[in-house]
């Protein structure tokens, strides 16, 4: 079965700061990882996606995401913050099936200090 | 492309009632999710259909909760008797395969009184 562990429920970083958010996965075989933004009062919306390839993929709004195989992590980041990035931001990992089914994580809430 | 469209996105009404959501997935998308995001449960996947069949239903919390998918345009989830802790945010979400993920609808806010 597969899963995903976001540790951390909540951060706070300042504007123009660096951000990091943590995603660890288990999946018995190549999975396929994607991060999702949610705004408040909206659905999810994709920010990124990984299968295979380079491990260093880009995404909208400025976010990049890094796979690493040896520590079943895929940890989103983006050199600077702005204030329209507070949000909660879901890791998924998918199977390789045709329902496409996906598995999230708990969620991470950024806030955005000014 | 509209993208998913949720409706209502709004919906008030009183407990013992029967609520239908519905989900229009974007064209060509060939699978279907049912979430529930409470504060306290956060994302539950409810059901998903694939090529308008039910695949998995386990999510489903209790009989008073069904699902449909009579086409590949239309999806309809409906609870009945409603009860208060129904009370959540409804997502239906569609995808032409795995490697895409998901497009998410902008939800039906559901509140049972």
């Amino acid at each position: 079965a597969q899963s995903v562990t976001q540790p951390d429920i909540h951060i706070t970083v300042s504007e123009g700061a660096s951000l990091e958010l943590r995603c660890n996965y288990s999946y018995g075989a190549t999975p396929y990882l994607f991060w999702y933004v949610q705004s408040p009062g909206q659905g999810l919306q994709l920010l990124l996606k990984y299968f295979s390839g380079d491990t260093l993929v880009q995404g909208i709004k400025g976010f990049e995401a890094e796979f690493k195989r040896s520590q079943s992590s895929f940890n989103l980041r983006k050199p600077s913050v702005h204030w329209s990035d507070a949000a909660e931001y879901f890791c998924a990992v998918g199977a390789v099936t045709n329902a496409g089914k996906s598995t999230f994580g708990d969620g991470t809430t950024l806030t955005v200090k000014p | 492309d509209a993208g998913v469209i949720q409706s209502p996105r709004h919906e008030v009404t009183e407990m013992g009632q029967e609520v239908t959501l519905r989900c229009k997935p974007i064209s060509g998308h060939n699978s279907l999710f049912w979430y529930r995001q409470t504060m306290m449960r956060g994302l539950e996947l409810l059901i998903y259909f694939n090529n308008n069949v039910p695949i998995d239903d386990s999510g489903m919390p209790e009989d008073r909760f069904s699902a449909k998918m009579p086409n590949a345009s239309f999806s309809t989830l409906k609870i009945q008797p409603s009860e208060p802790r129904d009370s959540a945010v409804y997502f239906c979400a569609s995808t032409p395969g795995q490697y895409y993920g998901y497009t998410f609808g902008s939800g039906t806010r559901l509140t049972v009184v």
